[in-house]
């Protein structure tokens, strides 16, 4: 089916651990994204996507990396996951200056 | 520093109110304002705004652009309670090659009570 999905859709891990959200969309979209939301925060950006091997830092980007090998995904590591990660993590993607078309979320507990 | 702030923050309404949600930006080389309603998942797109005064609506839902002012409006006539959701207000910021950056703000949290 299109569209963009999201794994795993919920995630508890320890702090310290390293974890990866995966993001993949069958679109063929150029622009990827990845936003955190929190509570009185709404959707802040983390990392963004131009094209394959094209990333950038967003708003928020301390404790993530990402890479883009391929056009269709974008995942996201926490290389050592904090409490402060706690948060529920979308992906999103784009054909350039319109919407942008969101994931269901993936929402992370860091204990 | 660009920033997006959506007030009121929350609203408690009855079905058939109408409801006005406000968004303000300062945003570096402006493009396009995005409106999206969020409930218990992923957010979905509702309108996308690049021109002053010209309104854009979709049933009981409309909304508007000033960009002397640097503010948006969402309307919602004649509530009901499948309105309740989490309302998002987002700007597209020109990064270059086609291709904008979205700010977003914090949302507004809208309670339609039978």
């Amino acid at each position: 089916d299109a569209g963009i999905t999201q794994s795993p859709r919920y995630k508890i891990t320890e702090t310290g651990r390293q974890v990866t959200l995966m993001c993949h969309q069958t679109w063929s979209h150029s622009y990827m994204f990845w936003y955190r939301q929190d509570l009185g925060h709404g959707l802040r950006l983390i990392y963004y996507s131009a094209a394959a091997d094209i990333t950038d830092k967003g708003e928020v980007p301390d404790g993530y990396v990402v890479s883009r090998s391929k056009t269709e995904n974008f995942p996201l590591t926490l290389e050592s996951a904090t409490r402060s990660q706690t948060s529920v993590y979308f992906c999103a993607s784009g054909a350039g200056v319109g919407e942008l078309f969101f994931g269901e979320g993936s929402r992370l507990t860091v204990l | 520093e660009d920033k997006v702030v959506q007030s009121p923050l929350s609203l408690v309404v009855h079905e058939g109110d109408t409801v006005t949600l406000n968004c303000s930006y300062e945003v570096t080389n402006f493009r396009s304002l995005l409106w999206y309603k969020q409930e218990k998942k992923a957010p979905t797109f509702l309108f996308m705004l690049t021109s002053s005064g010209i309104e854009k609506k979709s049933g009981r839902l409309s909304s508007i652009l000033d960009k002397k002012e640097l503010f948006s409006i969402l309307n919602i006539t004649a509530t009901q309670t499948g309105d309740s959701a989490i309302y998002l207000c987002a700007v597209g910021a020109f990064v270059g090659n086609n291709f904008n950056k979205f700010y977003f703000g914090s949302g507004t949290k809208l309670n339609v009570k039978p």
